[in-house]
């Protein structure tokens, strides 16, 4: 019954290569995102989506391309991924997009690019 | 612009005594002030919120914190720590513009001493 579930939870592929890191929240929650953790635990947005729509896109590279199929769903592909992607990856949902909105994170994905 | 500030980057107690995590933040807005904790190989989890209602709040696992607008912070504290504490702590500021746009601090390591 995991609230918001991500998959996989360790990703190590080469440099080039293209991956997916798929997300799914049960809350039914209105909003999901996408967070970047790096080796100095620094968190900071790379997404968000609010049923279905993309309503905050930060300073990201565009070989990162999020998509969702619905409200429940945030997939993360990256193509011709670099040794600097290399961080957790956490997926969040909230109800709504206010700022009194908590967020409800996964567990995380980490990828590690050699 | 909105932004966090935690002193430091890892507190050392004893098992029993008070916890203090220190935050301090800058925003535009009348801010929403959250902290949330990450054990190891977790997501995070919500500790506790601040939205302008009352400015001591409390949180889960015996944890509060204070809104002090004078002094612009938002210290986060425990009379008496437990081994289970141990873990990462973020003090989050979020921005009221209409996004749900939360900004992070740099985090604290919370270690328990038996």
């Amino acid at each position: 019954d995991t609230a918001v579930s991500q998959t996989p939870k360790y990703l190590v592929t080469q440099m080039g290569n293209d991956k997916s890191i798929k997300c799914e929240q049960n809350l039914g929650h209105d909003t999901m995102y996408w967070y970047k953790q790096d080796s100095k635990k620094f968190l900071k947005i790379m997404f968000s989506y609010n049923n279905k729509e993309l309503i905050i896109n930060e300073t990201v590279p565009n070989r990162f391309s999020p998509k969702s199929p619905d409200k429940a769903h945030l997939n993360l592909h990256i193509n011709s991924l670099e040794l600097g992607d290399s961080a957790v990856y956490f997926c969040a949902s909230s109800q709504g997009q206010g700022s009194d909105s908590p967020l409800h994170f996964g567990n995380g994905t980490r990828l590690t690019v050699t | 612009a909105q932004s966090v500030t935690q002193l430091d980057s890892h507190v050392s107690v004893s098992e029993g005594t008070p916890v203090l995590l220190r935050c301090n933040y800058s925003s535009s807005y009348s801010p929403s002030l959250f902290w949330y904790v990450q054990h190891p190989n977790k997501g995070l989890q919500l500790l506790l919120k601040y939205t302008s209602a009352a400015t001591l709040v409390k949180g889960i696992n015996g944890f509060e914190a204070e809104f002090k607008k004078s002094e612009t912070s938002f210290h986060l504290t425990k009379p008496s720590a437990h081994m289970s504490d141990a873990a990462e702590y973020f003090c989050v500021v979020s921005d009221r513009s209409g996004a749900n746009n939360l900004f992070f601090g740099t985090g604290t390591r919370l270690t328990v001493i038996p």
